[in-house]
């Protein structure tokens, strides 16, 4: 199955941690990945994580993987307005075709 | 600046009109990707080429859509006899290999 699945909107104050998450289906996928997309702009690739690790850190975003339950999480701290987008997670199906879910779109207000 | 470029960015066209889009990759990517983005939805894969050679075409390319890459640089891609349901935003990425994907700001067609 190709079903990459998100919840559709998040919203939180400024300055609080935002947590998006995704279950995906293809347990060979090698990477998972984080797409920001903003309006007007191209998908812009902000995080990835190796399948054989559980966490990864990059500054303000925290990846977490769950391999059992294929449950991938990004964690944003100290949640700012420019954050707001809509974010994708994403598998890698084969030898690069990437399969999106359906993006969460997050909201953040002062 | 070197990154993706599309054109046009937006097309309207009426319906049963044929449409052509050009994605120039970042120069030195020799893999290039088309998706297709409707609204409300992430992206799906149309199709890929590595190098001029298109290795992979998804079955929501019906035989109304043709891409080509024929000097392994740009790509076009085209829709005959546009329909309603050809309505999207379509993305071009490339990368270098099996690096990461880097995406173009996209072509918004609207048939009428």
């Amino acid at each position: 199955g190709e079903d990459v699945e998100q919840s559709l909107f998040l919203s939180v104050r400024e300055g609080d941690s935002s947590v998006i998450n995704c279950t995906y289906t293809d347990s060979s996928s090698t990477y998972l990945y984080w797409y920001k997309q903003e309006p007007g702009a191209g998908l812009q690739l902000l995080t990835y994580i190796f399948s054989n690790m559980d966490m990864k850190q990059d500054q303000r975003l925290t990846v977490l993987l769950n391999k059992k339950d294929k449950h991938l999480s990004l964690r944003i701290a100290d949640t700012q307005t420019g954050d707001s987008a809509i974010y994708f997670c994403a598998e890698i199906e084969g030898i690069d075709k990437l399969i999106f879910g359906t993006g969460t779109r997050l909201q953040v207000f002062p | 600046d070197t990154g993706v470029s599309q054109n046009p960015r937006h097309k309207i066209t009426k319906r049963g009109q044929n449409v052509t889009f050009r994605c120039d990759p970042i120069s030195e990517h020799n893999r290039l990707y088309w998706y297709r983005q409707t609204l409300g939805q992430g992206p799906e894969f149309l199709t890929y080429f590595q190098n001029e050679a298109q290795l992979e075409k998804s079955r929501l390319l019906s035989d109304r859509f043709s891409a080509e890459r024929p000097k392994g640089s740009f790509s076009t891609l085209e829709i005959q006899r546009t329909e309603q349901g050809d309505s999207a935003m379509y993305l071009c990425a490339s990368s270098y290999q099996s690096g990461e994907q880097f995406f173009g700001p996209g072509t918004r067609l609207t048939v009428l």
